[in-house]
């Protein structure tokens, strides 16, 4: 069974950093292209980054170029997200998903580590 | 920048078929873009319901379809059902390896 669990969440001031996790089970990180999708509360979804395993394409939101940074660590099934000089717009649910093998599209979501930036 | 446009709201009688449009504000949606679709309820996190434009996730019921209809993708729910009242929320794949949700539609089913 294909599970994803977030963690790292949490309370930071503006201009901080935090750093996310996701670890991966049931299948092989390193085939899939991994992906963070954040939803500020009360709004819609958005895509932030991705990223994939085996060869380290790496894509982002324009909102989160050059403060966001996401990695890998196959060996473990894990992906990261370091993010520095938040603001309060970044405020959001972060969930941990995976792109599907098959198809352009998301196919398996973890439940979600909420980032709040406050003073 | 590719800005994506959902109904923000729908409200459909039980029994009934909806259609949920995906757009764009500048040009066509078309199968390049890889549409698909996701819903959510309050508190959980967005459930695939279909993969490029037509292919349905698996175990979704074929009262769920996929489609691009004129210049947008869309969501036909035929037969809606009470608990088909979500959040549902199209995604595009664009240049670059990006991609971009539209703003979410919320179904009502009463």
């Amino acid at each position: 069974e294909v599970q994803l669990v977030e963690s790292g969440g949490g309370l930071v001031k503006p201009g901080g950093s935090l750093r996310l996790s996701c670890a991966g089970s049931g299948f092989t990180f390193t085939t899939y292209k991994m992906n963070w999708v954040r939803q500020a509360p009360g709004k819609g979804l958005e895509w932030v980054a991705s990223i994939r395993g085996s060869h380290g394409y790496i894509h982002y939101a324009d909102s989160v170029k050059g403060r966001f940074s996401i990695s890998s660590d196959n060996a473990k099934n894990s992906m990261f997200l370091q993010m520095n000089s938040l603001r309060a717009e970044d405020t959001a649910v972060y969930y941990c998903v995976r792109e599907s093998f098959d198809w352009l599209a998301f196919d398996y979501w973890g439940q979600g580590t909420l980032v709040t930036v406050s003073s | 920048q590719t800005v994506v446009t959902q109904e923000p709201s729908f409200s459909v009688s039980p029994g009934e078929t909806v259609t949920l449009t995906c757009g764009l504000t500048s040009g066509s949606v078309s199968t390049n873009y890889y549409p698909s679709w996701y819903r959510q309820t309050p508190g959980q996190p967005p459930r695939a319901l279909i993969f490029s434009t037509n292919i349905r996730s698996a175990g979704v019921p074929d009262r769920f379809s996929g489609s691009i209809l004129g210049n947008k993708a869309a969501l036909t729910i035929t037969g809606a059902q009470a608990d088909d009242e979500s959040d549902y929320y199209c995604v595009l794949y664009v240049s670059g390896g990006t991609y971009v949700f539209g703003g979410g539609t919320k179904l009502t089913v009463l």
